[in-house]
């Protein structure tokens, strides 16, 4: 079965760090871009950041670059994102998405989501 | 950044009837669209993408069309189930960006 298990999230206060994992299985990740997507409580979509296959190039909404870092261990078919600097507005789901495969550059929309994980950002 | 803006915010549609959901760019993304259904509590399921192709498994009663700026998502006869929010998310340029989301109620 083709799946994405997020896990890391919890409460953290303000200029906190955490770490997101993303677990996949059922697809081979290393040929797959990926994507975090977060959701404050009650709001709408909002992309985070996306890494390559290879993990050669990343992106980062402007939102979050220079605190947050996106990573990945193919061999152990895990996504991560390094928060930093955490903010009250960090707060949210954050969901782990693949991007849909392409034969020459990925086509950057999600065709498989994780259920997401909650970061709390308070004191 | 590509500012998409979805209408209207709320629709309310009786079960059985058509339901037509819109979705604009602040500038041309060509046909790198794609539409979202979302139910309370659960992750966003893909719908569409490249403006008007069918994700696997999704029923015929879902259509999309449009490119350039103005885009449409058309559900054909409304099922209990199709009662959610629906985003467009654009990825023809960085930063990929998602419209606010139209809430399709029962009405």
């Amino acid at each position: 079965e083709v799946q994405l298990l997020e896990s890391g999230g919890g409460l953290v206060q303000p200029g906190g760090s955490l770490r997101l994992s993303c677990a996949v299985s059922g697809f081979t990740l290393s040929t797959n871009a990926m994507s975090w997507v977060r959701q404050a409580p009650g709001k709408g979509l909002e992309w985070v950041s996306g890494i390559s296959g290879s993990g050669g190039y990343t992106y980062y909404a402007d939102s979050v670059k220079g605190r947050f870092t996106i990573s990945r261990d193919n061999s152990k078919s895990t996504l991560y994102v390094q928060m930093n600097s955490l903010r009250v507005e960090d707060t949210a789901v954050y969901y782990c998405a693949k991007v849909s495969f392409g034969v020459v550059n990925p086509y950057w929309y999600f065709d498989l989501w994780g259920r997401g994980t909650l970061v709390t950002v308070s004191s | 950044e590509i500012l998409m803006t979805q209408s209207p915010a709320t629709l309310s549609v009786s079960p059985g009837e058509r339901a037509t959901l819109s979705c604009r760019a602040s500038q041309s993304v060509s046909s790198n669209l794609a539409w979202y259904q979302q139910k309370p509590g659960q992750a966003p399921r893909l719908l569409i993408y490249g403006a008007s192709t069918r994700a696997t498994g999704i029923p015929a009663r879902f259509s999309g069309s449009g490119s350039g700026t103005e885009f449409t998502l058309t559900i054909s006869s409304l099922q209990s189930e199709d009662f959610a929010i629906y985003y467009c998310q654009q990825y023809n340029n960085w930063p990929l960006t998602f419209g606010g989301g139209t809430k399709v109620e029962i009405k």
